[in-house]
């Protein structure tokens, strides 16, 4: 079993939807929490950095956290076709233990069709 | 804004080369990153560096080797590239402490 699940989806949905991407993990160990968005042939953007449990929003984007379920989720408000792209959840313990080392989803390919 | 850069977006090389892909970041960071992506795997941690001439295995190290002779700069070796070396490299670098990762627009390789 993976540490970090992920649907891949592709998730398509119609242009102004509110979109809900959402990743589970085993490792109760993990405290930070992050959403990257990757365009076709491009690296992967950084779009959400969240520490420990509860919520956190920026523009259209809410990152949602609920460590109690080893679940979070990223939703997308008004959606538009530019916001079709592959998000990878990413996810890691306390420095002094696991350093900087990432575990990612693989990531759910979502289509915004305008 | 963070800037990683590397060399080269598409590589194809031959099977037992030896291949270097060049990472360069621009904002002093001390930690720096070589991970592959590869469809349904993600992203998978190959080595990493949290100082000069400082180097870490990550989760897939067998083949590969990295050179960190200055802060900004981190290259990851193919000794001798094999068939199942072919895919996307992906380079990131951050601050230090609890700090987010950014990344590079990767390196499309193929190993024919």
């Amino acid at each position: 079993q993976k540490e970090v699940e992920q649907d891949p989806g592709p998730l398509s949905v119609p242009e102004g939807a509110i979109v809900s991407l959402n990743c589970t993990y085993s490792n109760s160990a993990f405290q930070y929490f992050m959403w990257y968005r990757q365009y076709s042939r491009k690296g992967p953007e950084l779009l959400m950095y969240t520490y420990s449990s509860g919520n956190k929003e920026d523009g259209r984007f809410t990152a949602q956290v609920d460590k109690s379920s080893k679940y979070i989720s990223l939703f997308i408000r008004d959606s538009q076709p530019s916001d079709s792209a592959t998000y990878l959840c990413a996810m890691r313990g306390a420095l002094m233990e696991y350093g900087n080392k990432l575990v990612f989803g693989a990531g759910t390919i979502l289509r915004v069709k305008s | 804004d963070v800037k990683v850069t590397q060399s080269s977006r598409y590589l194809v090389k031959r099977t037992g080369e030896k291949v270097f892909l060049e990472c360069v970041q621009d904002m002093d960071h001390e930690n720096m990153f070589w991970y592959r992506q590869d469809p349904g795997l993600g992203l998978r941690l190959i080595y990493f560096s949290y100082d000069v001439k400082m180097k870490e295995k990550g989760d897939i190290p067998e083949g590969y080797s990295v050179s960190r002779e200055k802060k900004e700069r981190f290259s990851l070796i193919l000794e001798s590239a094999s068939t199942n070396q072919t895919s996307m490299y992906l380079c990131a670098s951050s601050l230090g402490g609890n700090q987010p990762q950014h990344f590079g627009d990767g390196t499309r390789l193929s190993i024919l």
